[in-house]
């Protein structure tokens, strides 16, 4: 029973396609993140949002569009994708208040996107 | 501004020796402070966590980690490495405020040596 689950775990595709990563998470959290890693395992924070609302958003290309549908999902779309877009993107959640967990991000397994 | 600094990119130590990895951290309030570890191919698992309390925190698989306020520091330790600890660590900090970011540092690889 994965906590956090992302799709699909793997994406190659060619440079100006469109593509959708979805993440869920069954914890019952209210904040999720996308992170992404790039090739030295750099892991950089582009969003977050709190109960469906926006909260962080670093300074990322206006390609990249997150949809907080509900609390437990946050997808994340890539317009005109382009070679440096190539990375392994992370779903994380976290509890913000109460409980032993609270704070710690929780990850999903990533989605590891290839742009020829 | 906030930041984590992971001075060893790379660690080597032979199976059984003891293990102590760096983190030093910048941030403008009291530190949450995380210790996560990568294997290849996988998502990150916390390790152990601060918030308050007792400065040193036991974590899962044998590892801890000691907050030093005054250095800054929450550095890592384990006293007896086993060869499928070999995998990237991640030091992390930030708050539990709705709009705070945890912000990583760069890693470091432990290579266990046989």
């Amino acid at each position: 029973d994965t906590a956090v689950s992302q799709t699909p775990k793997y994406l190659v595709t060619q440079m100006g396609n469109d593509k959708s990563i979805k993440c869920e998470q069954n914890l019952g959290h209210d904040t999720m993140y996308w992170y992404k890693q790039d090739s030295k395992k750099f892991l950089k924070i582009m969003f977050s949002y709190n109960n469906k609302e926006l909260i962080i958003n670093e300074t990322v290309p206006n390609r990249f569009s997150p949809k907080s549908p509900d609390k437990a999902h946050l997808n994340l779309h890539i317009n005109s994708l382009e070679l440096g877009d190539s990375a392994v993107y992370f779903c994380a959640s976290r509890a913000l208040a109460g409980g032993a967990n609270t704070g710690e991000l929780f990850f999903g397994e990533g989605s590891r996107l290839t742009v020829l | 501004a906030q930041s984590v600094t992971q001075p060893d990119i790379h660690i080597t130590v032979s199976e059984g020796a003891s293990l102590e990895l760096r983190c030093n951290y910048s941030y403008g309030a009291t530190p949450y402070l995380f210790w996560y570890v990568q294997s290849p191919g996988q998502g990150l698992q916390l390790l152990l966590k601060y918030f308050s309390g007792d400065t040193l925190v036991q974590g899962i698989k044998g590892f801890e980690a000691e907050f030093k306020r005054s250095q800054s520091s929450f550095n890592l330790r384990k006293p007896s490495v086993h060869w499928s600890d070999a995998a990237e660590y991640f030091c992390a900090v930030g708050g539990t405020n709705r709009d705070d970011k945890i912000i990583f540092g760069k890693g470091t690889r432990l290579h266990i040596l046989p």
